[in-house]
């Protein structure tokens, strides 16, 4: 199986600021990685899927990057609709899916 | 606008049994997977089980194996998830959510909607 892991595990942060979170996988997973947001009460919302492209609908703040083990999901100037919870969620081993343990942005 | 509708959550006890429903609408169900995602109160996602769009392929969670089963009715664009012989351990809010692909393909699936879930809690 593939173990997911986040950090940092939660981070505060200002409307502006340029926010980076990390994901990295236990195996090399190419770019079969997907991110999303889930806000407090509601269903997460995809990001992200192929570890860098950009969702339909979804500001171009947000952008992804890596590949193999390591990957970000970068806010490069955070908004008030942004404070929330992001996973990351490889597809490599379809579909037996394994989400992050999620990285909660707060404010500070 | 996709849109998928979660029912069939509520009470039940260890041991027991319930049964969830996803009516969708706003794109050709047919063509696509749907999948059922839990979050646990206050825990991260877990994905539970996934239906090709066909119907003819299931996939489960280990957690889950042997326990659940995931059916779909294309002609009511309804998936099912039947619960059995739950435990505490699967009391979470299940989402219902749609492949952002169509087809059953083999890498690379992303969950691109998603309903607003329904509430399973086991206790007695």
């Amino acid at each position: 199986d593939i173990q997911m892991t986040q950090s940092p595990p939660s981070l505060s942060a200002s409307v502006g600021d340029r926010v980076t979170i990390t994901c990295r996988a236990s195996h090399n997973i190419g770019t079969y990685l997907n991110w999303y947001q889930q806000r407090p009460g509601k269903a997460p919302n995809l990001l992200i899927y192929a570890a860098s492209r950009l969702l339909s609908g979804v500001p171009s703040r947000f952008s992804g990057s890596g590949s193999g083990t390591e990957f970000t999901l970068t806010i490069s100037s955070l908004q008030p609709d942004d404070f929330a919870t992001y996973y990351c969620q490889e597809s490599y081993i379809s579909p037996l899916f394994t989400f992050g343990p999620g990285t909660k942005v707060d404010m500070k | 606008e996709v849109q998928l509708l979660e029912s069939g959550g509520g009470l039940a006890q260890p041991g027991g049994f319930l049964r969830l429903s996803c009516v969708a609408s706003g794109f050709t169900f047919s063509s696509y997977a749907l999948s059922w995602v839990r979050q646990a109160p206050g825990k991260g996602l877990e994905w539970v089980a996934t239906i090709s769009d066909s119907g003819s392929t299931t996939y489960f969670a280990d957690s889950v194996k042997g326990r659940f089963i995931v059916s779909r009715d294309n002609s009511q664009n309804t998936v099912y998830l039947q619960m059995n012989n739950v435990g505490a351990q699967d009391t979470a809010r299940y989402y219902c959510a749609k492949d952002y692909f169509p087809g059953d393909p083999p890498v690379g699936r992303a969950f691109e909607a998603w309903g607003q879930g329904t509430l399973v809690t086991v206790s007695s």
